[in-house]
């Protein structure tokens, strides 16, 4: 069974970094998209990014200037840092797979919340 | 960017009804439309994949169906564990887009 998990401080200061570590456990990363989401408290959901297992990323232009999304294969770990923060980006970040097709986001990690203050 | 817009944005109904959700796009999008249900706390969890194929391990009370611009998500008799928010999203083109949400409440 595959599982995805968060980890990363859960409070951070203003103009600070966001970083973020999804591991995955259970299969590998090889194949499928893996993707940032995140939804502020009491709001709806916005993809942040994702990296392929080939290392090719791609970004929602609303962040681009200020996001990275890094695999580390032999971990089967998948990071997000996210710089310039603000009161905004407060949030709850998932990680999430996706493979290739129209297909959806199967496996999600539980997610976490990130205050930025 | 590709707006989805889901109606209505909250539902009252009771158990055994049928409810149905639409999602619209604001350009065509085929079938990359994807559908989940999030409760409170807990991450979503993915419905129905390319508008209308159920995923592994989902009740088959659920369907989903459209294509183009226009979709939607049917519960066929609710169940009192139905009761969520569901999302749909487009994966045509990025950035990928969700919807606004609805509330399923009794």
């Amino acid at each position: 069974q595959v599982q995805l998990q968060e980890s990363g401080p859960g409070l951070v200061k203003p103009s600070g970094t966001l970083s973020l570590t999804c591991t995955v456990s259970g299969g590998s990363i090889g194949s499928y998209y893996w993707n940032y989401i995140r939804q502020p408290p009491g709001k709806g959901l916005e993809w942040i990014g994702y990296i392929y297992y080939s290392g090719t990323t791609n970004y929602n232009p609303s962040l681009k200037s200020r996001v990275t999304i890094s695999l580390d294969t032999p971990k089967n770990q998948v990071s997000l840092k996210l710089s310039s923060l603000t009161a905004a980006d407060t949030a709850v970040y998932f990680c999430a797979r996706r493979g290739v097709g129209p297909t959806g986001f199967d496996y999600w990690g539980q997610g976490t919340l990130v205050t930025v203050s | 960017d590709i707006q989805m817009t889901q109606s209505p944005s909250s539902l009252s109904a009771s158990v055994g009804d049928r409810v149905t959700i639409t999602c619209r796009a604001s350009q065509p999008i085929s079938n990359y439309l994807n559908w989940y249900q999030q409760k409170p706390g807990k991450a979503p969890n993915l419905l129905i994949n390319g508008a209308s194929s159920l995923q592994s391990g989902v009740p088959s009370r659920f369907s989903g169906g459209g294509s183009g611009t226009d979709f939607t998500l049917t519960i066929s008799s609710l169940q009192p564990e139905d009761f969520a928010t569901y999302f749909c999203q487009q994966i045509y083109r990025t950035p990928y887009t969700f919807g606004q949400g609805t509330k399923l409440e009794f």
